[in-house]
């Protein structure tokens, strides 16, 4: 596709559901990054796919936060029984390859909102 | 563990203004600093790179420098318009890890 593209663009749910955002990054694309952004605490990295495989997960907040790519390409962020706190704008990102010379192009987010 | 900070947190200008907005990272060890747009309810969007090799960038009326030594980094906006209005972020990456560092970003308003 032109760009990153992510679903939905907004999800209001209760605390204790489970949500799941998709990101489905650029055509050709061989890394995928998610990031969380939130009012106190900026932008932080989460999770990094190379492929199929994440080879960092160092970002993940808790085990509620699972996340998987299939077919190296649509990737699906999860969050289980959701908190509060897990209020926050969500974005991904991909580039064409997983080094750091590359420039990361990112979706609009999905915002995040648990009552 | 690389920290970015980004002054002023927000900026109002008049239209025509010439700006700085300014960067800073406590690891010089950084591979690449990257500047970012961000509009009210959109993602980000990529303005600049700069590897660690090179001094600025150039694209239309932005400038970015990057200076490791001082762990600082500018962006230079000639000639400002109300539609520069929007967040600007920096992010870093440190030695060849492609993880992003964010700044919380300057608010910027350039004002007709």
């Amino acid at each position: 596709g032109a760009g990153v593209s992510q679903s939905p663009s907004n999800k209001v749910t209760e605390k204790g559901k489970d949500v799941e955002l998709r990101c489905d990054p650029i055509s050709g694309h061989t890394a995928l990054y998610w990031y969380r952004q939130s009012l106190g605490q900026g932008l932080e990295f989460l999770i990094y796919f190379q492929g199929n495989s994440a080879p960092d997960k160092s970002g993940l907040p808790s085990d509620r936060f699972s996340a998987e790519r299939t077919g190296g390409s649509v990737s699906t962020l999860t969050i289980q029984r959701t908190q509060q706190e897990d209020s926050a704008v969500y974005l991904c990102a991909s580039s064409l390859y997983s080094v750091a010379g590359q420039p990361q192009h990112f979706g609009d987010g999905t915002r995040l909102s648990i009552l | 563990k690389q920290e970015v900070t980004q002054i002023p947190a927000a900026l109002s200008v008049p239209e025509g203004e010439n700006l700085v907005l300014n960067c800073s990272f406590t690891d010089s060890a950084i591979y690449n600093l990257q500047w970012f747009r961000q509009d009210p309810g959109k993602g980000l969007t990529s303005l600049l790179l700069i590897q660690s090799s090179q001094r600025e960038q150039t694209s239309g009326r932005l400038n970015a420098s990057l200076d490791k030594s001082s762990g600082r980094s500018t962006l230079y906006i000639a000639a400002s318009q109300p539609g520069d209005s929007a967040t600007y972020l920096c992010a870093a990456n440190r030695g060849s890890n492609y993880k992003l560092t964010f700044g919380k970003g300057t608010l910027l308003t350039v004002n007709p």
